[in-house]
């Protein structure tokens, strides 16, 4: 049990759509990344937040957006959905506390496009 | 250009078996390096990982690494294997430990009875 969650599990949408996925993650991990993870491949690094600002990003368009909350929950926004956009996407939080600080990923948001 | 190449897609050991799987790593500055496991409808999990110090590095669930600066390589072992070990694994390698994770493309693990 890593404490991070994400919803919805699964989601179908169509080409040209815009999709929100949510993720939470424990008190105190105030460090967020996203990762796609198409089917068959490891994780891409899409970007991080850290305390609600952007904190690095690979190398995905800007129609990937995110925000990242007080609350410790954060979203991944995706505009005109392609259908090469369907995979996992996996949020990570950390815990930068000393010894631990390890980054704990959630089960993931599988999305489908048609 | 940094990259991790996990040489073997997919590897089939008999339960009891050693294991081995291979990372290659390409990267700039000091890597720090990371090996994660993940399960059907899982999240990845992380087994160990190395910053520096001592190139063995003790991880949890049995398995263990060696750092081998020379090889760029960071291959993951362990001496005895579990059905229950049947995932796939994936190799990371990151600038410190920021969570802005360069991955291989994973080896699936599958465990003969």
């Amino acid at each position: 049990e890593t404490g991070v969650t994400q919803s919805p599990t699964h989601l179908i949408k169509t080409r040209g759509q815009q999709v929100t996925l949510r993720c939470s993650s424990q008190s105190g991990h105030n460090t967020v990344s996203w990762y796609q993870q198409a089917l068959g491949q490891g994780p891409q690094f899409i970007f991080q937040y850290y305390r609600e600002e952007e904190n690095g990003r690979g190398n995905f368009p800007p129609r990937f957006s995110g925000l990242q909350f007080p609350n410790y929950s954060s979203e991944l926004n995706v505009n005109a959905l392609e259908l090469d956009d369907s995979a996992l996407y996996l949020c990570a939080s950390r815990d930068t506390s000393f010894p631990t600080d390890t980054q704990y990923f959630g089960p993931g948001t599988r999305l489908t496009v048609l | 250009a940094q990259s991790v190449t996990q040489p073997d897609i997919h590897i089939t050991v008999s339960e009891g078996a050693s294991l081995e799987l291979r990372c290659n790593y390409s990267y700039g500055a000091t890597p720090y390096l990371f090996w994660y496991v993940q399960s059907p409808g899982q999240g990845l999990q992380l087994l160990l990982k190395y910053f520096s110090g001592d190139t063995l590095v003790q991880g949890i669930k049995g398995f263990e690494a060696e750092f081998k600066r020379s090889q760029s390589s960071f291959n993951l072992r362990k001496p005895s294997v579990h059905w229950s070990d049947a995932a796939e694994y994936f190799c990371a390698v990151g600038p410190g430990n920021t969570g802005k994770l360069i991955f291989g493309q994973g080896t699936t693990l599958q465990v003969k009875p």
